[in-house]
């Protein structure tokens, strides 16, 4: 049974571009989140998807969107981008009622 | 506001020697609690969590919480720690399916 995965492991991009993340849920999960965690940080909650649609959302710009798909799998989607976006981010899956699961995250850096 | 506090940044302690890592928390409803551990440049890992029922709860490699409603702490504790147990500790606090919020964590250092 393979745990939640995450897509890329690591990436730069340049200021102003758009990225794109991706999370498999871990088997049987259908609830997908997203955090942000800056360098010495506590990762920050970004925004939840269930059932294909936003369900919760953080403090977090609308430069951050993201999309669930039918097969519960989950995109991060970040425009314009800014160098305070390098972060690591991780997608968290879970069931209706359980824990919360993460990947190993995708480490992102803005030059 | 909801919110966790992680009052102590690092932690050093010894090889063999007991553990305590401090965690405190606001949260307008029942809580679930929860222990993450991180490794450097991994994701997070769930040590233990707290639902309901009893309020020591065990959790994997040897670690333990408890909690106390009227101190709104959810303390994480390990009665001899090993070398491999360097890493850095989240308390983190949510409600059923609602968002998790973290601390800024703890980052413990073991002497040989």
């Amino acid at each position: 049974d393979a745990g939640v995965t995450q897509s890329p492991t690591h990436l730069i991009k340049t200021r102003g571009q758009q990225v794109t993340l991706r999370c498999s849920p871990k088997s049987g999960h259908d609830t997908v989140s997203w955090y942000q965690q800056a360098l010495g940080q506590g990762p920050q909650f970004i925004f939840q998807y269930y059932e294909e649609e936003e369900r919760q959302r953080g403090n977090f710009p609308d430069r951050f969107s993201g999309h669930q798909f039918p097969n519960y799998s989950s995109e991060l989607n970040v425009n314009a981008l800014l160098l305070g976006d390098s972060a690591l981010y991780l997608c968290a899956t879970s069931r209706v009622g359980g824990p919360a699961f993460f990947g190993q995250g995708t480490r992102l850096t803005v030059v | 506001a909801q919110s966790v506090t992680q009052p102590d940044i690092h932690i050093t302690v010894s090889e063999g020697a007991s553990l305590e890592l401090r965690c405190n928390y606001s949260y307008g409803a029942t809580p679930y609690l929860f222990w993450y551990v991180q490794s450097p440049g991994q994701g997070l890992q769930l040590l233990l969590k707290y639902f309901s029922g009893d309020t020591l709860v065990q959790g994997i490699k040897g670690f333990e919480a408890e909690f106390k409603r009227s101190q709104s702490s959810f303390n994480l504790r390990k009665p001899s720690v090993h070398w491999s147990d360097a890493a850095e500790y989240f308390c983190a606090v949510g409600g059923g399916d609602d968002k998790i919020i973290f601390g800024k964590g703890t980052r413990l250092h073991i002497l040989p």
